[in-house]
């Protein structure tokens, strides 16, 4: 099955630092959303974004679908930016949403 | 709309019992996940429903499992009997066109 990649594993910031996220998938995709797991658990959306780029207040994604990389930008970072952000993909001919291992992000005041 | 709805939110149970946990999916969505969430394997797909029909069941860990969908707006997974390796946060799903909207989970401890 399709593999989803996450890098780095794990990430410390200083409150206004920027950073960025990387996903990697094996096989051409037709779904691809950017989670972010809370310290309560909860999953949030962040992009639904299979192509193209897209920007959400400070945050923003792009996925270069033929190169088969997604990029979740993170601007000016709060304490609240903190928990994991997962990838996850559906691959074609399949609704099984993929999940990556996550980046854990820590941001500090 | 209030998003996918997941009953109990914790459920504290001794191995042998049955637990059932429930979900509410977002109204007008033809699609429902149920996925697991632990330290070692992540998050991991066990099962989902197109217009309440299982598709795909192949994440579904063995027999004392099973999910029922029996009609749009409810779905159930049940466990039986449960062990301490089910452990987990239990995850439903809901979407309609591509998107995947969570709910809350639900936190099973089986001692």
């Amino acid at each position: 099955g399709i593999q989803v990649e996450q890098s780095p594993p794990d990430l410390i910031l200083q409150e206004g630092a920027n950073s960025t996220l990387r996903c990697n998938f094996s096989d051409s995709v037709n779904n691809l959303q950017w989670f972010h797991q809370n310290p309560w658990g909860q999953l949030i959306n962040l992009f639904y974004i299979p192509s193209g780029t897209k920007q959400n207040g400070r945050l923003s994604a792009t996925t270069v679908a033929t190169e088969r990389y997604s990029l979740l930008y993170i601007s000016s970072s709060q304490t609240t930016d903190s928990g994991v952000y997962f990838c996850a993909v559906d691959g074609y001919n399949t609704d099984k949403l993929i999940f990556g291992t996550g980046t854990r992000l820590q941001v500090f005041p | 709309d209030a998003g996918v709805i997941q009953s109990p939110r914790h459920e504290v149970t001794e191995m042998g019992q049955e637990v059932t946990l429930r979900c509410k999916p977002i109204s007008g969505h033809d699609y429902l996940f149920w996925y697991r969430q632990t330290m070692m394997r992540g998050l991991e797909l066990l099962i989902y429903f197109n217009n309440n029909v299982p598709i795909d069941d192949s994440g579904m860990p063995e027999d004392r499992f099973s999910a029922k969908m029996p009609n749009a707006s409810f779905s159930t997974l049940k466990i039986q009997p449960s062990e301490p390796r089910d452990s987990a946060v239990y995850f439903c799903a809901s979407s309609r066109g591509g998107t995947r909207y969570f709910g809350p989970g639900t936190r099973l401890t089986v001692t």
